[in-house]
């Protein structure tokens, strides 16, 4: 089984609309959970990250985690088409110094 | 702040040639990190030094690929010889190395050909 999983998309949702992007990992011990943004043939960028169970707000950005179910989310609100990327989903292990992304999901937002 | 610095920025190379990138991390940043992105793939670590001490390279073909960071602060990433599946983009991260939560900075990255 991967560290991490994301469904590699793409992705397509109409301008304004919510877009939800998911993220399930296996559960070893203390970890924080990172998404990044990826445009096309540049390098990943952090949107924000994300370490105790609910949901935590930056913008039109939302992180949600559930450590029972092993999953973290981003929703975006108000998808906008300069949101169409690629996202990846990485997680830090702090009790071995781990980190691994997942292989991203791609994002269409359509005007 | 000055971000991470990377060269060359292309590359271009026959199989079986050796090929170097270069890597200056943010200033301060203890950890450094270098990825391998395959295209339509996510980031995989090849390698992770704290300072100049290497943390994981479980990852790393050491049959061909080898690293160093000199004085905890500029890395080399080495490869002898290329193989076509070494073509993918290598990207150079770093952190601060704090114990949690180490938000990585990411360099433009090297975009390597192999022929």
């Amino acid at each position: 089984q991967k560290e991490v999983e994301q469904n590699s998309g793409p992705l397509s949702v109409p301008e304004g609309a919510i877009a939800s992007l998911n993220c399930t990992y296996s559960d070893r011990g203390s970890q924080s959970f990172f998404w990044y943004r990826q445009y096309s043939g540049k390098s990943p960028e952090l949107i924000m990250f994300i370490y105790s169970n609910g949901d935590k707000e930056d913008g039109r950005f939302t992180a949600q985690l559930n450590k029972a179910s092993q999953y973290v989310s981003l929703l975006i609100r108000d998808s906008q088409p300069s949101d169409s990327a690629t996202y990846l989903c990485a997680v830090e292990y702090y009790n071995f110094n781990k980190f691994y992304f997942g292989s991203g999901t791609k994002l269409n937002v359509k005007p | 702040e000055a971000g991470v610095a990377q060269s060359p920025r292309y590359k271009i190379i026959e199989k079986r040639q050796s090929v170097a990138f270069w890597c200056n991390p943010i200033s301060g940043h203890a950890t450094l990190y270098w990825y391998q992105q395959i295209l339509g793939q996510g980031p995989k670590l090849l390698i992770q030094f704290q300072n100049n001490g290497v943390v994981d390279d479980s990852q790393l073909p050491k049959d061909r690929f080898s690293a160093e960071r000199l004085k905890g602060v500029d890395s080399t990433l080495k490869i002898q010889p290329a193989k076509l599946e070494d073509s993918a983009v290598y990207l150079c991260a770093s952190s601060q190395g704090k114990q949690v939560y180490n938000e990585q900075f990411f360099g433009p990255g090297t975009r390597l050909t192999v022929l």
